[in-house]
């Protein structure tokens, strides 16, 4: 079964640091860019962070940058997100979400997504 | 930045009747790089069409999508209940990548 399952989320303080995971299954995960997407009532859908396939490339939201982390494991097809220095603004629901059909760097959608997972920033 | 500007934002509409939605952008979107996404309530968006008109593996014809430059639209031909929920656009063709604030179809 084709499917991206994220986990890792919780309420946080300011300041403090979380990792989110994600769990690919069912396709080639090896050979495809994958990507960080979050969704908050306030700012709507806003991508965070794409890795490409081979881990040679990253590429971040200005809103955080120098603060979030992408990375990943092709031998055991896992998606993680550091995230450091966290916010109010960051509180959102965080979705893993694969590259679609015919995307190229810079030009990516989404084919993809998981169920997604809550992270409260608060104090 | 592209900006993209979703209208209306909610339309009320019968099963059978047809849907319109539109999105414009701040500035002209590169290729026609543009998708369109459906979200239903507490699940993750869907995506429905790529590329401005095409659509993705299994979805329906009744879901249709066109235009270029800064003009999209996307066009349920024949609304099923499982057709309402929230639509978003999102323009690939520049970075940052970007999405519209959304279009609620609901039951009228």
């Amino acid at each position: 079964q084709v499917q991206l399952v994220e986990s890792g989320g919780g309420v946080v303080q300011p300041g403090k640091s979380l990792r989110l995971s994600c769990a690919a299954s069912g396709f080639t995960f090896t050979t495809y860019a994958m990507h960080w997407v979050r969704q908050s009532p306030g700012k709507g859908l806003e991508w965070v962070s794409v890795i490409s396939s081979d881990t040679s490339s990253k590429h971040y939201a200005d809103s955080v940058k120098g603060r979030f982390t992408i990375s990943r494991d092709n031998s055991n097809n896992m998606l993680f997100l550091q995230m450091n220095g966290l916010r109010d603004e960051d509180t959102a629901v965080y979705y893993c979400a694969r590259s679609g059909y015919g995307s190229s760097w810079y030009h990516w959608y989404f084919d993809l997504w998981g169920r997604g997972t809550l992270v409260t920033v608060s104090s | 930045e592209i900006v993209l500007t979703q209208s209306p934002g909610t339309l009320s509409l019968s099963p059978g009747e047809r849907a319109t939605l539109s999105c414009r952008a701040s500035q002209s979107v590169s290729n026609s790089y543009l998708a369109w996404y459906q979200q239903k309530p507490g699940q993750a968006p869907r995506v429905l069409m790529y590329g401005a008109s095409r659509r993705a593996t299994g979805i329906p014809d009744r879901f249709s999508g066109s235009g270029s430059g800064t003009d999209f639209t996307f066009t349920i031909s024949r609304l099923e209940p499982e057709d309402f929920a929230v639509y978003y656009c999102q323009q690939y063709g520049s970075s940052p990548s970007a999405f519209g604030q959304g279009t609620k179809v609901e039951i009228k």
